[in-house]
């Protein structure tokens, strides 16, 4: 069964520090993987998806996730954050941007 | 701009009363359509593919009589909660794909979400 684990679920970090959010997956064939980003009471934006080829993927506003088939995992980064990152982010797999299968997501708070 | 628009944003109804949610796609025509429900501090969980032409497909767990789904056209998706209990309360976000030529055209755009509270 496709399944996507965030083990973080709270992060904190301050401000211009960088960011790691993990995200493990389980999918039966070639995984399709994104990122999204939500922000209080609105919907998904997509950061960044994962389809084949290079395994670090850039995406919008700074954000960069790596591929590791050996790990199963699609970890998301940024160099230095900034308070406007303060959101909930969210690993999703599926095949295609068909049905996704969501992580149970990771709430970033940025300190000042 | 946005592609995908969602209407309502918030909406508050009687127990015992129906809803209906909208799902546009703005850019693109979409004879797929998907709806998924979020519990507070919780994920994103898929309830139902729509369908354009044909009937909505409905995942395990999810009541098709209490959740009804209809695709009127390849841009209008409609999501109606009947009979909404206070246990319906939750966020519900619909999700359009857009397939390009190759994959690296393929994205999921997801409406902005509704809050529904059911008092």
């Amino acid at each position: 069964a496709q399944s996507v684990t965030q083990p973080d679920i709270h992060i904190t970090v301050s401000e211009g520090a960088s960011l790691e959010l993990r995200c493990n997956y389980s999918y039966g064939a070639t995984p399709y993987l994104f990122w999204y980003v939500q922000s209080p009471g609105q919907g998904l934006q997509l950061l960044l998806k994962y389809f084949s080829g290079d395994t670090l993927v850039q995406g919008i506003k700074g954000f960069e996730a790596e591929f590791k088939r050996s790990q199963s995992s699609f970890n998301l980064r940024k160099p230095s954050v900034h308070w406007s990152d303060a959101a909930e982010y969210f690993c999703a797999v599926g095949a295609r941007a068909q049905k996704l299968v969501f992580g149970q997501g990771t709430r970033l708070t940025i300190n000042p | 701009g946005a592609v995908v628009s969602q209407h309502p944003s918030r909406v508050i109804c009687k127990s015992g009363t129906s809803v209906k949610i909208e799902c546009r796609s703005l850019d693109f025509q979409a004879t797929t359509m998907f709806w998924y429900r979020q519990f507070p501090k919780q994920s994103l969980m898929l309830m139902a593919t729509s369908n354009e032409g044909s009937k909505a497909t409905y995942e395990q767990g999810v009541e098709k009589d209490k959740f009804l789904i209809n695709h009127a056209s390849l841009t209008l998706s409609t999501l109606t909660v009947t009979s909404a209990h206070p246990e319906d309360s939750s966020f519900y976000i619909c999700s359009v794909p857009r397939r390009g030529r190759g994959i690296w055209n393929t994205e999921a755009f997801f409406g902005q979400g509704t809050r529904l509270t059911v008092v």
